[in-house]
């Protein structure tokens, strides 16, 4: 099955800095990589994601990229502030077709970031 | 909508003792799953489900048994618990084909002693 690493595990960064956090991926057909926040105490919630058929995505502050070649992905946030502080996991699926079995996601470990003010 | 809902949000139970942890969505969401969170381990899939009357197992089943009667409902079955078995529970739903955000709900907190 799929495996995905997430490094670090931990980072943190001066505010108004920029963080980076990478995964790896096993599966060379997974095509779906979606990003996400979790913070104390609350559930994950998707910040961006990204499809096989692009290379970088971006939304304000956040931009993920991905290198099919290599199987890694990264989520890169700029201009960091306060409220960035969580938990942010990676993830990665085949699921853009509708085959019953390819549907599940697989996440990374996490990466706690701490913005230090 | 409510979107995904979990009950209860905290149990404990003792060694030995079965529960089940209640899981609804009213999205009309073909996809449920339900997945542990460890420290240090992410997320871990235990069970999902593509539609009524289809289930099948995930990263790590052992113990748990699911079933999927209605669209909405998915509910999680520990027949026996276990110390193991302590972590946090969070159910997620979203639709089988599109655009594939998956939606967490708000989780369950389980303590076996």
């Amino acid at each position: 099955g799929e495996n995905v690493e997430q490094h670090p595990s931990t980072l943190s960064v001066q505010e108004g800095d920029s963080a980076v956090i990478k995964c790896t991926y096993s599966d060379s057909a997974s095509n779906y990589f979606p990003w996400y926040k979790q913070e104390l105490g609350k559930r994950p919630q998707l910040i961006i994601d990204i499809r096989s058929n692009v290379g970088e995505k971006k939304d304000q502050r956040i931009a993920v990229t991905l290198n099919k070649t290599a199987k890694h992905f990264s989520l890169h946030i700029t201009e960091t502030q306060p409220e960035d502080s969580a938990v942010y996991f990676c993830a990665a699926s085949k699921g853009l077709i509708s085959n019953f079995g390819n549907e599940k996601l697989t996440f990374g470990t996490g990466t706690r970031l701490t913005i230090i003010p | 909508n409510a979107g995904v809902t979990q009950t209860p949000k905290f149990q404990v139970l003792k060694t030995g003792q079965s529960m089940t942890l209640q899981c609804a969505q009213d999205m009309n969401h073909e996809y449920m799953s339900w997945y542990r969170q460890d420290p240090g381990m992410g997320l871990r899939l235990i069970h999902y489900s593509v539609g009524a009357g289809i289930t099948d197992q995930g990263e790590v089943p052992n113990g748990y048994n699911v079933s999927r009667s209605t669209t909405e409902d998915f509910p999680l079955r520990l027949l026996s618990a276990a110390p193991s078995q302590t972590s946090v529970y969070f159910c997620a739903s979203r639709r089988r084909t599109g655009k594939e955000t998956q939606y967490f709900g708000p989780g369950t907190r389980l303590l076996v002693l």
